[in-house]
């Protein structure tokens, strides 16, 4: 099994301002997801990227990924207070086992 | 419906005490989880059931107890368990490798 390596580990920003995190994952995918969670709230599932996908949007978010470094971006634009959570790349793993890495922490300022 | 619903949200508990978390969907996916969190931690894999047969055991010490009654129930049976042992537990379902999360029982042990 394997989990995404998130960075950085924290992030903080001013609302209004773009939010970038990145993933880094160690053997071959052909798919990688994002999830958010809010503070002691469960995980909630943003976007799922293909490995045969380049860039995917969804509202606000747009998650690119690089198979060839291995790499992933989320990048959240005009970002709100209610943005502030930790969010979490998934590379899947066999089976139904997945890892989740440290995650990245984004604080937006109101 | 496509929640997943978990039950207590928080939960006190003694370290002599037998306790049960409870979790359910009805959203007909066959492969349910139990993660556990620490505070500013990631969630760390327990469980897996897979058509209601434990699939993945990540080495749990045995206070902690899985049961999968049907395809839609998992509960965690908790038994002499430890302060160390307070987290947030959070049950998961899947389906086309997305993870649906519940909103957690926060569970202390004193």
């Amino acid at each position: 099994s394997q989990q995404g390596e998130e960075d950085p580990q924290a992030l903080s920003i001013q609302e209004g301002e773009n939010a970038t995190m990145n993933c880094s994952y160690k053997t071959s995918i052909n798919n990688l997801q994002w999830y958010r969670q809010n503070s002691g709230r469960g995980l909630v599932h943003l976007i799922l990227i293909r490995s045969n996908e380049r860039e995917k949007h969804s509202g606000r978010l747009r998650v690119t990924l690089d198979t060839s470094k291995k790499s992933s971006s989320l990048l959240i634009t005009a970002s709100r207070a209610a943005d502030t959570a930790s969010y979490f790349c998934a590379p899947p793993s066999r089976g139904f086992k997945t890892i989740f890495g440290a995650g990245t922490r984004l604080f937006v300022k109101a | 419906d496509t929640e997943v619903t978990q039950t207590p949200k928080h939960l006190v508990m003694g370290m002599t005490n037998k306790k049960s978390l409870k979790c359910e969907q009805h959203m007909g996916h066959r492969a349910m989880y139990w993660y556990k969190q620490k505070a500013k931690k990631p969630p760390e894999l327990m469980f897996v059931y897979s058509y209601e047969k434990l699939s993945i055991n990540e080495s749990v010490p045995s206070r902690f107890s899985p049961e999968c009654p049907n395809s839609s129930l998992l509960n965690l049976h908790l038994h002499a368990l430890q302060p160390e042992d307070s987290a947030l537990y959070l049950c998961a379902s899947t389906e086309n490798e997305k993870l649906f999360f519940g909103s957690g029982t926060q569970l202390s042990v004193l």
